[in-house]
Parts: structure tokens; sequence; C-alpha cells
């Protein structure tokens, strides 16, 4: 069964640092696009970054909100890909997701949708 | 940005119910918008891509149509799976997504 697997959350005080896992199985990670993103609580779904595979030079994007404070990275060896959160702040205390990208073909347009996700890793900071 | 909103808010319904939730575009995204299905402790499951084609192994109760800046998630007969909170996701603006605000289906 394809899956992914968030690791890594846990209780952090506001200014340090946390790194999140997110593992694949049962397809080769390395053909695709990764997202993070997470859910605060009582809010709806945010989207944080995304990585590109590889084969399309494995550059990110980031959401406003993080730019700067969290680095998307990925380790294709391990189909693992990482967000590493820096400078943490309160209002970051989330449920945290990735996600697979995947296309689709249609009328000649490319149309993404995120057709896998894990379960989440909850992440609180407080002092 | 692309601003993306849900009606209603929230929503009660029974069993069986016929349902549709709104989704509008701050500008027009053709036909770049999914849908998705939140659970709390569940993985969010993709519902509907390309605004109205069904995700595989999805039940054919869920439909979605629409283009440019309006769009709709019907579900024809509820189920007690149903019952969680949807949102519309834009993906004109690959990869920088927005979402809707969601709209949490409860049992009446």
């Amino acid at each position: 069964e394809v899956q992914l697997v968030e690791s890594g959350g846990g209780l952090v005080q506001p200014g340090r640092s946390l790194r999140l896992s997110c593992t694949g199985s049962a397809f080769t990670s390395g053909d695709f696009g990764m997202s993070w993103l997470r859910q605060a609580p009582g809010k709806g779904l945010e989207w944080l970054g995304y990585i590109r595979s590889k084969a399309y030079g494995g550059t990110t994007e980031y959401a406003a909100s993080v730019k700067g404070r969290f680095t998307i990275s990925r380790d294709d060896s391990k189909s693992i890909a990482y967000l590493q959160m820096d400078s943490l702040k309160t209002e970051d205390t989330a449920v945290y997701y990735c996600s697979r990208d995947k296309w689709t073909i249609l009328t000649g347009f490319y149309f993404y949708y995120m057709d896998v996700w894990g379960r989440g890793a909850t992440v609180t900071v407080s002092s | 940005d692309i601003q993306m909103t849900q009606s209603p808010s929230s929503l009660s319904a029974s069993v069986g119910d016929r349902i549709t939730i709104t989704c509008r575009a701050s500008q027009s995204i053709s036909r770049f918008l999914n849908w998705y299905q939140v659970k709390p402790g569940n993985a969010p499951k993709l519902l509907i891509y390309a605004a109205s084609n069904l995700q595989s192994g999805v039940p054919s109760r869920f439909s979605g149509s629409g283009s440019g800046t309006d769009f709709t998630l019907t579900i024809s007969s509820l189920q007690p799976e149903d019952f969680a909170t949807y949102y519309c996701q834009q993906s004109y603006n690959t990869p920088l997504y927005t979402f809707g605000q969601g709209t949490k289906l409860e049992i009446k």
C-alpha cells in the first residue's frame, strides 16, 4: 500500500528548532514532488511548502508565512522528505502533514493534486 | 494570492440526505480545483481533482462540478462515514496552493 508517515513531532520551546521527517513506502518517492502542510487547532489546512523531484531540479517553494524559517529537503535514497523548522513560535502549533503531488494531463493541461497524505505529526510550541 | 471561500462553514444533515458545498475563487482558476476530506486522526483524502474527476476508490456518491470561479461538491446520499470536514484547494497557481476555510459536515 502506498503510504506516507510523518515523524519527529513533539513539544518544543519557542525559538527552538525541530525537524520532521516524511517517509514514503510502496512507491518511488524520488519520482514525485512533495508538499508539507499543517492544520492549527480549530483552523483549516495551510500549505507550507513544496520540493520538486530531482528530475525537475529538486527546488523548493514556500508560503510567505514560513519563508526564511522553514526549509524542505529530501533524501531519495531513504525515501524521506524533511521539514526543518527554525525559530518556532507558539502559532506554529499544529498537526503537520506531508503529501505526494501528482499530475494528470487533461485537455492538454497539467492538473496537479495531492493524492497521498500521511496521518500527520503533532507539533506543540510552548514554554 | 488566490483566495478560496467555501460555504457554508458548517452543515448539519442526516444519513441519506443530498448535500452541496460551494467553493468560490477570487479569480478565474479554470478547472484547477480539488476537493479533500479530513477526519481527525486520519490522513486527508483526495476526493475530486480537476473540478469533476473522481479519484480512484472514491464512492460515486461524491461528485464535483464548476469552472472559472464557482465550484460545488455534492454528496448524493450521505453515509455515516461521510461526516467530516471538506476542503477545496486551487492548483491553478501550482505549487503555491491555497485552500478554502473548510466545511464541517455534522450529523443532524
